[in-house]
C-alpha cells in the first residue's frame, strides 16, 4: 500500500476484555516496530520484527502482550485481560531494513 | 542497554532564532542514525537517515550532522519558525544485541514563539 496501515484508529474496550489491533506495513518493508505513547509520554518501544521473527520484544510490558507477523506482512498485536494501564496510542511503523522508518496514524485504545 | 541521550528535553526559542539540539548514542557497531520530527497529535515524520561519519543532510531549514567515532549527532534549525514546534527524536541502530532494532531517545520538544 501507498503508506503504513493501522486499524482500527480508535478502539474503547472494558477492562478485562481482550483487544487485536492491526498494522499493514508498506509493501516490501523488511521491518515492522511497535511502539506506544502513553499520555504524556514519550516513545515507548514494544516490539520489533523482522521478516516474520520478532529479534527483539524486550518492550513487551507483560505476558499480556504478545505480537505475531505472518507472510513478512501484516502484524497484529494483541493485549489480552486489558488494564486501564494499557490506554495509549498505539503507533507501528515499517522500514527497508536499516532505512527510514515510516509510520502509521495509530490506534487509540481506551480501556474503561 | 542500548541508551540514546537527547538534550535538551526541551526548548524554548522566539521565531527566526536559531537553535540546535543533541542526539548521543553508542559508537560501537554503529550502522544508522535517523531523525523524526513528531507533531503533537500526529505521528511521527521521517527527516534524515545518515550513515558515515561526517554526513551532513539538510532538508530546507533543517540540517544535521554525525559524528560515529565519538557518538552524537546535531540537529539545526535555522531561522526557527512557529511550525517547527514538535518534538524531534532521534533513533539509532546498530548492528550488535539489538539485531537492527531502532533505538529511540526521549526527543527534543521545541516550541517556537511567535
Amino acid at each position: 500500500g501507498a503508506g503504513v496501515s493501522q486499524s482500527p484508529s480508535n478502539k474503547v474496550t472494558e477492562k478485562g476484555k481482550d483487544v487485536e489491533l492491526r498494522c499493514d506495513p508498506i509493501s516490501g518493508h523488511t521491518a515492522l516496530y511497535w511502539y506506544r505513547q502513553s499520555l504524556g509520554q514519550g516513545l515507548e518501544f514494544l516490539i520489533y520484527f523482522q521478516g516474520n521473527s520478532a529479534p527483539d520484544k524486550s518492550g513487551l510490558p507483560s505476558d499480556r502482550f504478545s505480537a505475531e507477523r505472518t507472510g513478512g506482512s501484516v502484524s497484529t498485536l494483541t493485549i489480552q485481560r486489558t488494564q486501564q494501564e494499557d490506554s495509549a496510542v498505539y503507533l507501528c511503523a515499517s522500514s527497508l531494513g536499516p532505512r527510514l522508518a515510516f509510520f502509521g496514524q495509530g490506534t487509540r485504545l481506551t480501556v474503561v | 542497554i542500548l541508551n540514546v541521550e537527547q538534550s535538551p528535553q526541551s526548548l524554548h526559542v522566539q521565531e527566526g532564532d536559531s537553535t540546535n539540539f543533541t542526539c548521543s548514542f553508542p559508537s560501537s557497531n554503529f550502522y544508522a542514525l535517523h531523525w523524526y520530527r513528531w507533531e503533537t497529535a500526529k505521528s511521527p515524520e521521517a527527516l534524515f537517515v545518515m550513515t558515515l561519519n561526517g554526513d551532513e543532510k539538510k532538508k530546507g531549514r533543517i540540517s544535521a550532522t554525525l559524528n560515529t567515532k565519538e557518538g552524537y549527532s546535531y540537529l539545526y534549525i535555522k531561522g526557527s519558525q512557529p511550525e517547527d514546534s514538535a518534538t524531534y527524536l532521534c533513533a539509532f541502530i546498530n548492528y550488535g544485541g539489538s539485531q537492527g532494532n531502532l533505538i529511540f531517545g526521549k526527543g527534543t520538544k521545541l516550541s517556537v514563539k511567535p
